[in-house]
């Protein structure tokens, strides 16, 4: 079966400070793909990143980074010194295979809120 | 570049009636997605589309239609609303190249309320 499992509901954090999003997937798959969203109170979805089953690479975006894990079976994320603006809900997604037809299975989300 | 867009952005329905709602992306992708958003479980998905004429069904297809006419376009169908479909609607788009499916860009929503 797959799945993915975002085991932290809410976190609430003090601005600058650090925070880290876990992210753990499911399935037996060999080549699938890894998302993160972050949905804003303003209900849009925004496309954060994308890592494929290959390449366990971690990478960095300003205060972002991503931390791919294929012995964990896990892709979490970090927010480093957060700000007020990061305040959303923050999704983690599977997509697996290589076929054109293959579908996202989303975890159930963490809400974080950065108190000023 | 408008990206993908929803309307209506809110609609309230009463029990039994039916209404269509409309996606648009003009980014040229070959895939387009029809999500529904619950409080606590994240986004399940509905119908979804490979191309132009084609559709097929998700997780929750039940209760909904899709159609496919053309490929920037990817209609919703609700025949007879019921008050378990009341829930954000999300639709989204994708590409797909040679190293695979790429990421889904998502319309802003739809707010349906159904009474």
């Amino acid at each position: 079966a797959q799945k993915v499992t975002q085991a932290q509901t809410e976190i609430s954090v003090v601005e600058k400070e650090d925070v880290t999003l876990d992210c753990v997937y499911e399935t037996r798959d060999t080549t699938y793909y890894l998302f993160w969203y972050k949905q804003p109170p303003s209900g849009e979805l925004v496309f954060l990143i994308r890592r494929n089953s290959f390449d366990e690479q971690n990478e960095i975006s300003g205060r972002y980074s991503w931390n791919f894990q294929k012995s964990t079976s896990s892709f979490n994320f970090t927010i480093t010194a957060s700000q007020v603006v990061d305040s959303a809900v923050y999704f983690c997604a599977l997509r697996l295979g290589y076929s054109s037809a293959s579908k996202i299975i989303f975890g159930s989300g963490t809400r974080l809120s950065i108190r000023p | 570049n408008a990206g993908v867009t929803q309307t209506p952005k809110f609609r309230v329905l009463k029990t039994g009636q039916s209404m269509t709602l409309l996606c648009a992306q003009d980014m040229n992708h070959e895939y387009m997605y029809w999500y529904r958003q619950d409080p606590g479980m994240g986004l399940r998905l509905i119908h979804y589309s490979v191309g132009e004429g084609t559709t097929a069904k998700g997780e929750v297809p039940d209760g909904y239609n899709v159609s496919r006419l053309k490929k920037q376009n990817f209609l919703l169908g609700l025949e007879s609303a019921a008050p378990s479909q009341t829930s954000v609607y999300f639709c989204a788009s994708s590409t797909h190249r040679d190293r695979g499916p790429y990421e889904q860009y998502f319309g802003p929503g739809t707010r349906l309320t159904v009474t």
